[in-house]
């Protein structure tokens, strides 16, 4: 079954760049949304965008001016670039695979759905000095 | 953004009991809803998703329903694995969280 793998450094410092990388493995990376969701300590996840496996993308409003988000399709990979950092950043960042229809993204309505099915375990990532 | 509130915070359940979790959007115009289970240590486990499509593997004793603002996750008959924080999602919005714990 399709399994995901985070990676990345677990330590930034504060107004660097946070980048992650995660790494799908018994499945296809196409026609996937290829979600980036990061957890507080003690708070509910928060979507912090998707890209799909073409490259196209979008990211949830509050984070806009600071992701990127890439995919690799020969490496069956997906990558998140979080800029300038702080330590309201420091959470549990977890990868998945995401499905999304409807109407389009663009006029999403009561029709439009967006889910995630498959999760990996996790990354922890700390901004300290 | 839609905001999304669950009700209650935190919910005491004896094994056989039957329980309900209410979701509520901010706005008239909402999504179809998803709903997960996270357990301590553990990425959130996908239960339902479109507001009533029970996920593949998930027990029948779970379901949704609802539409436009408001939703309900059901466990008919709590069992001891269902102990555990549920949360809805739409689009890029989770609610903030029930926990269900035992009484």
């Amino acid at each position: 079954q399709v399994q995901l793998q985070e990676s990345g450094p677990g330590l930034v410092k504060p107004s660097e760049t946070l980048s992650l990388t995660c790494t799908i493995s018994g499945g296809s990376i196409r026609n996937y949304y290829w979600t980036w969701i990061r957890q507080l300590p003690g708070k509910a996840p928060e979507c912090m965008g998707y890209i799909y496996y073409s490259g196209t993308t979008n990211y949830n409003p509050s984070l806009k001016s600071r992701v990127t988000m890439s995919v690799d399709t020969s490496k069956n990979q997906f990558s998140l670039k979080l800029r300038s950092v702080t330590a309201a950043d420091t959470a549990l960042y977890y990868c998945a695979r995401g499905y999304y229809g409807g109407e389009t993204w663009a006029h999403r309505g009561p029709y439009s759905y967006f889910y995630m099915d498959v999760w990996g375990k996790g990354t922890t990532v700390t901004v300290s000095s | 953004d839609v905001q999304m509130t669950q009700s209650p915070s935190t919910l005491s359940a004896s094994v056989g009991d039957r329980v309900t979790i209410t979701c509520r959007a901010s706005q008239s115009t909402s999504y179809r809803l998803a709903w997960y289970q996270q357990k301590p240590g553990q990425a959130p486990k996908l239960l339902i998703y479109k507001a009533s499509t029970l996920e593949s593997g998930v027990p029948s004793r779970f379901s949704g329903s609802g539409s436009g603002t408001e939703f309900t996750l059901t466990i008919s008959s709590l069992q001891p694995d269902d102990f555990a924080t549920y949360y809805c999602q739409q689009l890029w919005t989770f609610g903030q969280g029930t926990k269900v714990e035992m009484k």
